[in-house]
């Protein structure tokens, strides 16, 4: 099975800071690997799919990078509403879909 | 507009059984593959099971495995989980989910979530 590690599992951060997340696959999943935002009490809504196409309606400073198996996800200048849980997942498996651990992204 | 909708959860005895339904609209739902995803309350999200458009392909994770069914009736929109012999490590909210049409396979709505407690 193909595991996903997600890293930091929390991060503080400012309003109009410039934050990464990384995640990395245990073996190659091309660009299957995909983003979502958590907010509490919410569904997942899905940010980022195919590594880096960002889903219809999600602000441009949200973006998704691939290197080998290493993925990051990038939010420039956070806003408030930003402030949640994020969570990457491959679906290089698909049906079967395994999720990274989840980064809580605070306010300092 | 896109919208799943989680009905069934609750309380229930370690050992017995519940279904959950999630009803689509807004799409041609046979069009799509569906999944449940769980999420211990306070933890990380979890894929449980998947089905494919037709109903003829289903796949679990090892630790539902012959507990839980999928299962969907395309002239309903409908998506279930049947849950049978539940236990404590069952307890979880349960989102539904549409697979996407495209390449990249990914979860593109999610429904809001159903809350099954197993306790005695």
């Amino acid at each position: 099975d193909i595991q996903m590690t997600q890293s930091p599992s929390s991060l503080s951060a400012s309003v109009g800071d410039r934050v990464t997340i990384s995640c990395r696959a245990s073996q190659a999943i091309s660009k299957y690997l995909n983003w979502y935002q958590q907010r509490p009490g919410k569904a997942p809504k899905l940010l980022i799919y195919g590594a880096s196409t960002l889903q219809t309606g999600v602000p441009s400073r949200f973006s998704g990078n691939a290197s080998g198996t290493e993925f990051t996800l990038t939010i420039n200048s956070l806003q408030a509403e930003d402030f949640a849980t994020y969570y990457c997942q491959e679906s290089y498996s698909s049906p079967l879909y395994t999720f990274g651990q989840g980064t809580k992204l605070e306010i300092k | 507009e896109v919208q799943l909708v989680e009905t069934g959860g609750g309380v229930m005895r370690p050992g017995g059984s519940v279904r959950l339904s999630c009803a689509a609209s807004g799409f041609i739902f046979e069009h799509y593959g569906m999944t449940w995803v769980r999420q211990v309350p306070g933890k990380g999200l979890e894929w449980v099971s998947g089905i494919n458009w037709n109903g003829d392909n289903r796949r679990y994770r090892d630790s539902v495995k012959g507990r839980f069914t999928i299962s969907r009736d395309n002239a309903k929109n409908s998506l279930y989980l049947q849950m049978n012999s539940l236990k404590d490590e069952d307890t979880a909210f349960y989102f539904c989910a549409r697979v996407a049409a495209g390449s990249w396979r990914e979860l593109d709505y999610w429904g809001q979530g159903n809350l099954v407690t197993v306790s005695s």
